[in-house]
């Protein structure tokens, strides 16, 4: 079945830094690579996500890279604000199965 | 509207209990998920429905029950958990398997 690895597991940023998140997959047909966001106390929130005909996508602050051939893809968060602070988990997919995720990054912004 | 609703967002049972998790979603989505979170950990897949139907079980005790009445509903009928059980219980839908997938704030369960 499908594994998921993802690093770093905790990530501190200074507001206004970059901060990255990478993933590597285990299945060559995994076709679908999401990103959630997960507060205290609440449900993951889905920001932003990838398909495998696709390079690369972004919107606003937040851009997603997928590597194919690697088998890797990573989350980028531009300019980053103490309310960027929270566990992001990346996930893969392919049809007919659920999502499996990785085991999630708990990203710290200090002002 | 991206919204998933499970209700009761808290619940608190007896080893000995029946009880019920709830969620709901209007979005038109045809598959839906029920997923287990342990504290810092990741959501773990339970089950999956597609099409009213289930497709995945990953081979979940049998004291977890999974119901999907109709296209909007999926229920899980919980009877004779252990205090190992205790986690946040997610519900998530999405068009179809491997698309997105909007989760509901989850019911946090304790079992005493």
């Amino acid at each position: 079945g499908e594994n998921v690895e993802q690093h770093p597991s905790t990530l501190s940023v200074q507001e206004g830094d970059s901060a990255v998140i990478k993933c590597t997959y285990s299945d060559s047909a995994s076709n679908y690579f999401p990103w959630y966001k997960q507060e205290l106390g609440k449900g993951p929130q889905l920001i932003i996500d990838i398909r495998s005909n696709v390079g690369e996508k972004k919107d606003q602050r937040i851009a997603v890279t997928l590597n194919k051939t690697a088998k890797h893809f990573s989350l980028h968060i531009t300019e980053t604000q103490p309310e960027d602070s929270a566990v992001y988990f990346c996930a893969a997919g392919q049809a007919g199965t659920a999502l499996i995720f990785g085991k999630g990054t708990t990203l710290s912004v200090s002002s | 509207d991206t919204e998933v609703t499970q209700t009761p967002k808290h619940l608190v049972m007896g080893m000995t209990n029946k009880k019920s998790l709830k969620c709901e979603q209007h979005m038109g989505h045809r598959a839906m998920y029920w997923y287990k979170q342990k504290a810092k950990k990741p959501p773990e897949l339970m089950f999956v429905y597609s099409y009213e139907k289930l497709s995945i079980n990953e081979s979940v005790p049998s004291r977890f029950s999974p119901e999907c009445p109709n296209s909007s509903l999926l229920n899980l009928h919980l009877h004779a958990l252990q205090p190992e059980d205790s986690a946040l219980y997610l519900c998530a839908s999405s068009p179809r398997t491997a698309t997105e997938a909007f989760f509901g704030q989850g019911t946090r369960l304790t079992v005493v």
